[in-house]
């Protein structure tokens, strides 16, 4: 079955716009996590979905905000965007969201530079 | 506060020799652990979880990892390394409930393979 599919894998954006990243789980999948990476503070947790309602956040600003659609696809959006928002965000499927349960399957990332 | 602590940023092993990868975690708990492999360019893949039970687990591509909850530690080994294993590695926690179950990284080590 296919996996956790993030699009665009690459987007380039200067300071002040703002940036949309999508995210498809892989089907069946209800939960969505989303985490931001980069070389110096290694991976920071974002947010997390499940069934349309965010059930965890990150200590991000609200620049950074989600959503997801009752088909579990998931949206991230960072607006204002600063230069250290440069980073590889990843988006990540599991079934269900319960202790124990949290098997992430992770997509390929979507690179974002902000210039 | 919870952290996850991968205590060797990189390492470097000969192709064929034996490898251990050291994770150690801080929660007050037993905790949900796993281990995930991230090549170049790409999202993160899980190679082995600890949920309860025997505490030495079997993963993919040859690695294993042992829980030793006297140590808080869960370190991923592997008896002979090929070159294609070398990626960055990262140790993760699954917090209770108290911590919205919420997935904590550890920084990664870079594993370079030389031949």
């Amino acid at each position: 079955k296919a996996g956790v599919t993030q699009t665009p894998r690459y987007l380039i954006k200067t300071r002040g716009q703002q940036v949309t990243l999508s995210c498809s789980p892989i089907s069946g999948h209800r939960s969505v996590s989303w985490y931001q990476q980069t070389p110096g503070q290694g991976l920071q947790f974002l947010f997390e979905y499940f069934s349309e309602t965010q059930r965890n956040k990150g200590n991000f600003p609200g620049r950074f905000s989600g959503r997801q659609f009752s088909n579990s696809r998931s949206e991230m959006n960072v607006s204002t965007l600063e230069l250290g928002d440069s980073a590889l965000y990843l988006c990540a499927s599991s079934l269900a969201y319960t202790a124990g349960a949290n098997v992430l399957t992770f997509g390929a990332g979507s690179r974002l530079t902000v210039l | 506060a919870q952290s996850v602590t991968q205590p060797d940023i990189h390492i470097t092993v000969s192709e064929g020799a034996s490898l251990e990868l050291r994770c150690n975690y801080s929660y007050g708990a037993t905790p949900y652990l796993f281990w995930y492999v991230q090549s170049p360019g790409q999202g993160l893949q899980l190679l082995l979880k600890y949920f309860s039970g025997d505490t030495l687990v079997q993963g993919i591509k040859g690695f294993e990892a042992e829980f030793k909850r006297s140590q808080s530690s869960f370190n991923l080994r592997k008896p002979s390394v090929h070159w294609s294993d070398a990626a960055e590695y990262f140790c993760a926690v699954e917090m209770g409930m108290e911590y919205g179950n919420k997935l904590v990284f550890g920084a990664g080590t870079i594993l370079r393979v030389k031949s």
